[in-house]
């Protein structure tokens, strides 16, 4: 099966720091992935939609400037809080829609975010 | 009236219960449909896809309702394994003007958490 990699699992930071996360598909090339943020006991909520090649599509209220999102190549997109503060806290998931428009996705393990 | 509405529960229900759950769609261009299931702080895994002829996985039923714009998930002889929350997913395919591709307009409902007793 495919298989969607994210890297780190867990991160700890102060207040002021950037952190990358990436998204990797392993065995498939994956033209769209996208970025979610959970916060606790609330939903999935689509953050951005990242195209490889093009600029990433961010969804209403999500500021581009603070989560940038870098589609490079058709395995990884990796996402950048920059200048994280304590309401950045979250968690962080991506998913990857295998080419060829099998419409399914395939999601990472997620990232657990806390800005100290 | 939000794209995707899912009744949030908590739905609790005895060991070997029949339990369903219910998600509309507002748009009516949707294309595909999915239920996903979320354990606590972990990723959604894809539980099944839904086809309007209605698909069945052993104690799970699917089905779509094209014309009411709903879809939902059967759950018989409910085991305590089945406890999570069960996402609605629905995707509405459309033309990305850039490169003339598809791109998936994703939308995932809030969820319906169900827990299961002994």
């Amino acid at each position: 099966g495919a298989v969607v990699s994210q890297h780190p699992s867990w991160v700890i930071c102060k207040s002021g720091t950037s952190v990358k996360i990436e998204c990797r598909s392993l065995d498939f090339q994956a033209t769209t992935m996208f970025w979610y943020r959970q916060f606790p006991k609330q939903s999935l909520m689509l953050m951005a939609t990242s195209n490889e090649g093009s600029k990433a599509t961010y969804e209403q209220g999500v500021e581009k400037d603070k989560f940038l999102i870098n589609h490079a190549s058709l395995t990884l997109s990796t996402l950048t809080v920059t200048s994280a503060h304590p309401e950045d806290s979250s968690f962080y998931i991506c998913s990857a829609e295998k080419y060829g428009g099998t419409e399914k996705l395939f999601f990472g393990s997620g990232t657990q975010l806390s800005v100290l | 009236r939000k794209e995707v509405e899912q009744d949030p529960g908590p739905f609790n229900v005895p060991e070997g219960a029949t339990v369903a759950f219910n998600c509309t769609y507002s748009n009516s261009a949707s294309q595909s449909f999915f239920w996903y299931r979320q354990d606590c702080r972990k990723e959604p895994k894809l539980l099944m896809s839904v086809y309007s002829s209605g698909n069945e996985d052993g104690r799970f039923t699917a089905q779509l309702n094209r014309a009411s714009q709903y879809i939902s998930l059967l759950i018989r002889d409910s085991k305590l394994s089945d406890s999570a929350t069960y996402l609605c997913v629905v995707i509405l395919t459309r033309l990305h003007m850039n490169y003339g591709g598809s791109q998936g307009n994703l939308i995932f409902g809030k969820g319906t958490k169900l827990s299961v007793k002994p």
